[in-house]
């Protein structure tokens, strides 16, 4: 079993749709938990990470954590033909090496 | 841009043969991280190292070795390859401590094909 698992997608809505991206992960000992972006043929770049349960805002984006039940979440508000990438979920512990684990990814495409 | 360089973009080479994937890190960040991303297992670290010094290994096979020179600039290492080593091999660089949130920012990959 992986420690992360996310639905491959692809996940195909129109422009203006509220999106959902989901992961569920194993390790208990997991205290961050991050949200990468990666468009076609490029490298993953941050878009929020938050640390332990909550909800963290950022414009169009809301990353939410709930560890009880081990479950992450991006909602992408007012979703954009730029917002087309893959989204890569990914959880870390708090202390030690920096590794960062993450799940295969869910392909989102927003047509116009 | 995230200011890790890697080289080359692409690389085609035959079963049996070595490469080597080059890494240069952001300015100022001492530590690197490789890993390897296939449709299949997604995106998996497999070594990290802190100036100069191995600091953790995940799923690295041992056809595969690493390193960081002084200038901080890495090299990954792939010997006796095989098809299922086809792939993107990303770098990332981060300043590194222990505790607490520090961003890994990735490269542009180099897309290893082997035939």
């Amino acid at each position: 079993q992986k420690e992360v698992e996310q639905d491959p997608g692809p996940l195909s809505v129109p422009e203006g749709a509220i999106v959902s991206l989901n992961c569920t992960y194993s390790n208990s000992a997991f205290q961050y938990f991050m949200w990468y972006r990666q468009y076609s043929r490029k490298g993953p770049e941050l878009l929020m990470y938050t640390y332990s349960s909550g909800n963290k805002e950022d414009g169009r984006f809301t990353a939410q954590v709930d560890k009880s039940s081990k479950y992450i979440s991006l909602f992408i508000r007012d979703s954009q033909p730029s917002d087309s990438a893959t989204y890569l979920c990914g959880g870390r512990k708090d202390t030690g090496f920096q590794k960062l684990v993450f799940g295969t990814g869910t392909r989102l495409l927003v047509s116009p | 841009d995230s200011g890790v360089t890697q080289t080359p973009k692409h690389l085609i080479t035959a079963t049996g043969q070595r490469v080597t994937l080059r890494c240069s890190p952001r300015s100022g960040d001492l530590s690197v991280y490789w890993y390897q991303q296939s449709l299949d297992q997604g995106l998996q670290f497999l070594i990290q190292y802190y100036n100069g010094e191995e600091r953790a290994k995940g799923n690295i096979l041992e056809r595969f070795s690493a390193q960081q020179f002084p200038d901080l600039h890495s090299e990954l290492n792939l010997s006796s390859l095989e098809l299922g080593d086809s792939a993107l091999y990303f770098c990332a660089s981060s300043v590194a401590t222990d505790r607490g949130w520090n961003e890994q920012f990735f490269g542009p990959g180099t897309r290893l094909t082997v035939l």
